[in-house]
């Protein structure tokens, strides 16, 4: 059972490239979380969503796009990287809001 | 807008020494509230969901508790293993764009030394 699988796990892009983050979980879970962690703010929201086809702007969605095409995968995209956007970011999923959450092992990113 | 709010940010005990950490949180109305503890370099573990005031969780040296504006996890007798960051979450009853929303308290750092 691979649970929550990010892909890539380390990235380094240069400004203003774009890229995609791709998140896989296999149990069949409703609701999907992109957050990014970075020194001392814990883990801050970037987008979720609450079923296939569907996505929610989180607390810092400015610069990021999501997709949830199918209910398996949600798809993080950088349009044009920023060194602001230099972080780790962690994918996760729940069967329903309440129940709790499983994460992936994250994705270093850098932006030069 | 749901607010999570941890202290202290950073811990240090000697085996042995019992302590507390806190969770204070502000929502609409709370369908749960999460701890998680975090490993250097790896992603969030689930340690326990509470649900409502009064409720009680304990697993090994962690217990946590819960009340109408805070949670506490309380560390007994703490070994170096227990050593990691631990992370409260909130998710609220809020329906539209809030739905299914789980938001995170900024960590707090606990080391514990031999």
């Amino acid at each position: 059972n691979a649970g929550v699988t990010q892909t890539p796990k380390f990235r380094v892009l240069k400004t203003g490239q774009s890229m995609t983050l791709l998140c896989a979980q296999d149990m069949n879970h409703e609701y999907m979380y992109w957050y990014r962690q970075d020194p001392g703010m814990g883990l801050r929201l970037i987008h979720y969503s609450v079923g296939e086809g569907t996505t929610a702007k989180g607390e810092v969605p400015d610069g990021y796009n999501v997709s949830r095409l199918k209910k398996q995968n949600f798809l993080l995209g950088l349009e044009s990287a920023a060194p602001s956007q230099t972080s780790v970011y962690f994918c996760a999923s729940s069967y329903v809001p309440a129940s709790r959450a499983f994460f992936g092992q994250g994705t270093r990113l850098t932006v030069v | 807008e749901d607010q999570v709010t941890q202290s202290p940010e950073a811990l240090r005990l000697q085996e042995g020494e019992s302590s507390s950490l806190n969770c204070s949180y502000t929502v609409s109305g709370l369908r749960g509230l999460f701890w998680y503890r975090q490993d250097p370099g790896k992603g969030p573990e689930f340690l326990f969901t509470l649900y409502s005031a009064g409720e009680e969780k304990e697993k090994e040296r962690l217990k946590a508790t819960l009340t109408k504006k805070e949670s506490f996890l309380h560390i007994t007798a703490p070994k170096p293993e227990d050593s990691a960051t631990y992370l409260c979450a909130v998710c609220a009853r809020g329906g539209g764009t809030s739905y299914g929303k789980l938001t995170f308290g900024q960590g707090t750092i606990l080391t514990v030394h031999p």
